[in-house]
């Protein structure tokens, strides 16, 4: 079975601070994806990425990057955490396009 | 451009009776379409999938879902209703390069004993 592995279930930053949440996956998958999700608002995508070194922005990248440096581990950073950032974070990866997304077990950030 | 409606907020059954989740999508091309489940503060976990081969998928837990292109949509079905069940589930449409998953806003099943 494909595994996708959150570092974090629940994590609290200040204010501030640079977060790292970190995706690793380990079936060789091409694409992965970071979400975030709110209530009321479903998911929504911030970043998604097709390669090693490769990034595209989603609907919401404003107060976020991503690093892949390797093909198993998608980053997502906060530069400077604020307190709407605040949400379930949901890493995804998938074979190819149109294949099924496999997802992690989220990261609860909350941001004091 | 694809979108994915989800007809229903909430739906709330009786254990044993049928579910029915109903979803409806636009898609320029010829779609692939997913159903996903997700219990409280968990990932999502793949129910099932259609990617052009039958029009009915079964998928796990007994859940099934038929394409119905005239129609535009990809219900979701179970003959009868278990406890475990209530959950959030969410419609997804993935077409081509881009964006890849579209979800939809999803819908909380609730299961009266």
């Amino acid at each position: 079975d494909v595994k996708v592995t959150q570092s974090s279930r629940y994590l609290v930053k200040r204010t501030g601070e640079k977060v790292f949440l970190e995706c690793v996956q380990d079936m060789d998958h091409e694409n992965m994806f970071w979400y975030r999700q709110d209530p009321g608002l479903g998911l929504r995508l911030i970043y998604f990425s097709y390669d090693v070194k490769m990034k595209e922005k989603g609907d919401i990248p404003e107060g976020y990057s991503v690093s892949r440096e390797k093909k198993e581990r998608f980053s997502l950073i906060l530069e400077s955490a604020s307190t709407n950032q605040t949400s379930m974070y949901l890493c995804a990866s998938s074979l190819y396009q149109n294949t099924e997304a496999f997802f992690g077990q989220g990261t609860r950030l909350t941001v004091v | 451009a694809q979108s994915v409606t989800q007809l229903d907020s909430h739906v709330s059954v009786s254990e044993g009776t049928p579910v029915l989740l109903r979803c409806n999508y636009s898609s320029s091309y010829s779609p692939s379409l997913f159903w996903y489940v997700q219990h409280p503060n968990k990932g999502l976990q793949l129910l099932l999938k259609y990617t052009s081969a039958a029009t009915l998928v079964k998928g796990i837990n007994g859940f099934e879902a038929e394409f119905k292109k005239s129609e535009t949509s990809f219900h979701l079905t179970k003959p009868s209703a278990h406890m475990s069940d209530a959950a959030e589930y969410f419609c997804v449409v993935s077409e081509g390069y881009g964006q890849n998953f579209v979800f939809g806003p999803g819908t909380r099943l609730s299961v009266l004993p």
